[in-house]
């Protein structure tokens, strides 16, 4: 079955950039999503189409998207991004599925 | 601004129905461009995507294989909102329910379901 692959954690200073990887195999023709978690809370939307962000998403938060890998990247990352990061896309028959997630620590 | 609130009870025993309902404002369930959605959360499966429905012309669904058998997701448009009954649950199905819709640009506020006797 298709799945899509993070790594289970990322750690870097605060004020250093944070890189997230989201693996798939239908990556290069669907969508990538990127969700942000923070513990004991529902989901928000960072990043939606591999590269938009929401309204009210601050700029150090973008997304890129090449090949089989979509990358969520965080510039100058600040103690309040630790948070749970979830990639979202669908397989090549549209339907949805999550990465396994990857834990940010910034410290 | 678009809301969903879910309800629905927290506890469930075994081998009965999991239903929970997710109503929606500032949108509507039979929007031709949204997808209304059923997502789970637990420590063993992480966030897990079970299910949707969608108008656009005519109702679909479309189920995660691994609940397929044993979900159901409708709409009903008289109160703008949808709902999910998953049957015969084990506590394997243990988990935070959430609501949300298309890839998750508003989600609900999470509902805990314990299934236990």
């Amino acid at each position: 079955s298709y799945e899509l692959t993070q790594p289970p954690s990322v750690s870097v200073s605060p004020g250093q950039t944070a890189r997230i990887t989201c693996s798939g195999d239908a990556l290069p023709k669907k969508y990538a999503y990127w969700h942000q978690q923070k513990s004991g809370q529902a989901p928000v939307m960072v990043i939606y189409e591999d590269s938009k962000r929401p309204s009210g998403i601050p700029e150090r938060f973008s997304g890129s998207s090449s090949g089989t890998m979509a990358t969520l990247s965080i510039s100058g990352a600040q103690v309040e991004d630790e948070a749970d990061y979830y990639c979202y896309s669908t397989d090549s028959s549209g339907i949805p599925l999550f990465g396994g997630g990857t834990k940010l620590t910034v410290l | 601004q678009i809301q969903l609130q879910q309800s629905g009870p927290g506890l469930v025993k075994p081998s009965q129905t999991l239903s929970l309902t997710c109503a929606i404002s500032g949108d509507s369930v039979s929007s031709n461009s949204a997808a209304w959605n059923w997502i789970r959360q637990s420590p063993s499966r992480g966030l897990e995507w079970l299910g949707r429905t969608y108008y656009r012309s005519q109702w679909y669904n479309d189920y995660a294989v691994s609940v397929k058998s044993r979900i159901t997701i409708n709409p009903d448009t008289s109160n703008n909102q949808f709902s999910l009954q998953l049957n015969s649950v084990t506590p394997e199905d243990t988990a935070v329910y959430y609501c949300a819709r298309g890839y998750g640009d508003v989600w609900g506020q999470g509902t805990t379901v314990t299934v236990s006797s």
